[in-house]
Order: structure tokens, then sequence, then C-alpha cells
């Protein structure tokens, strides 16, 4: 089915462990997003990437890096994970008609 | 920072009721628009109204923008079981890069 695919749903990690996020879309989209969104808040966004090769932070990037892969892929990683970035992360992609399609989570939690 | 404001927090109403959420923002836009996430789900697009417009009509949903006062309006005709959700707001601003800003959301529960 086309649309945004995210990998893992869930992931449990100590403080301190490194993870990587993927995201892959296949709707042929240039831009992609990372999203986090915690209990009471709307989606703040972390970093974005407006085509391949390119990448540019947004509201909240400490802590996290980011992979323009390809036009498909756009991963997010977390060095060195605390519990401050205990949350649910988005990923999506936009199209022509400027709305986003989101993927359907992962829920991450650092101990 | 949070660019849309959204009231009511909660809105709890009967089924075929009509529901009505407001979003407010802070600065310029390109557009506004309006998603829904069910509980546990991602986001889905709703509707986008761009800034000329003052109305926007798609099914059973109304969107309102009132760019002098910078807010907009969602209405839900007939309310159903399964718009229980909730609904966010969305600025994009006219600095480009399609960036998104979300508000806090409208929690919606319709009762049976």
């Amino acid at each position: 089915n086309a649309g945004v695919t995210q990998t893992p749903k869930f992931q449990v990690l100590k403080t301190g462990q490194s993870m990587t996020l993927q995201c892959a879309q296949d709707m042929n989209h240039n831009s992609m997003y990372w999203y986090r969104q915690d209990p009471g808040m709307g989606l703040r966004l972390i970093y974005y990437s407006a085509s391949e090769g390119t990448t540019d932070k947004g509201e909240v990037p400490n802590g996290y890096n980011v992979s323009r892969l390809n036009k498909r892929e756009f991963s997010l990683r977390l060095e060195s994970a605390a519990p401050s970035q205990t949350s649910v992360y988005f990923c999506a992609s936009i199209g022509n008609n400027y709305g986003y399609t989101f993927g359907s989570g992962t829920r991450l939690t650092v101990v | 920072s949070q660019q849309g404001e959204e009231d009511p927090q909660a809105l709890s109403i009967q089924e075929g009721e009509n529901a009505t959420m407001n979003c407010s923002y802070k600065t310029s836009i390109n557009n506004l628009q309006w998603y829904r996430q069910n509980s546990g789900r991602g986001l889905v697009h709703l509707i986008l109204i761009r800034s000329n417009e003052r109305e926007k009509h798609s099914g059973r949903l109304r969107v309102t923008l009132d760019t002098s006062k910078k807010s907009s309006s969602l209405l839900i005709t007939a309310s159903r079981a399964a718009d229980t959700a909730s609904y966010f707001c969305a600025t994009d601003g006219v600095q480009g890069a399609q960036k998104l800003v979300f508000g806090q959301g409208t929690r919606l529960t319709i009762n049976p």
C-alpha cells in the first residue's frame, strides 16, 4: 500500500543507548519530516528534508541526527538516548496538495 | 513554540449534533490545515484552506479562515461515533519549506 512506513513501532531503550528510527515513503514525495508528540501537546518538528541531499533543523533538534539516504528514506538517530526523549515519533512526507501523509508512529520509551 | 492554539481542548457531544473546533495562530500563513488522529494512530489530513480563501467544504466538514483575526474553525456536521478522535490545526508559514506547525489539538468525543 502506498504511504509512509515507519519501523520499529515500539522500542524501549536504556539511557545512553543509541538507535535509528527508519522511515520510507513510496509516493515520490520530495519533502520528508520527523515530528515528536508528547502527551497533551501537538506535534513538534525535529528535523526535515526539503529534498534529497538536504536536511534542516526544526523546533527541537537537540539530541537527534538525521540522514536522507535517498528520495524514499529519511532516518532519525538518537546517539545517546535520554528519558526526555520518551515520546511518540512520527515521520511524514508531503506531496503536491500540501497535505502531509503520516506514518503510524514509533512509540519510544527511554528508561 | 506552538503556532496554533485550539479551543476547546476537549469537546463531548451527542451523536448527530454538530461539533465546532477553533484554532488561533500568531504569524502570517500560506495555508492552514486540519488533521484527525485516532487514538494510537498517525495523523490523517482532512482539509487545507489557503490564506486567500475564506471557507471550504469537504463532505461533512466545513472550514473557515479569518486572516484578520488569525483564526480558523472546523465544523463537523451530523457527527458520528467514528468521528471520535483528536483534531489538530496546522499552519504553513510564508517562509516556505512547507514546515507545518501544529496546535495542541481538540479531543472530540461523540456519545452514542
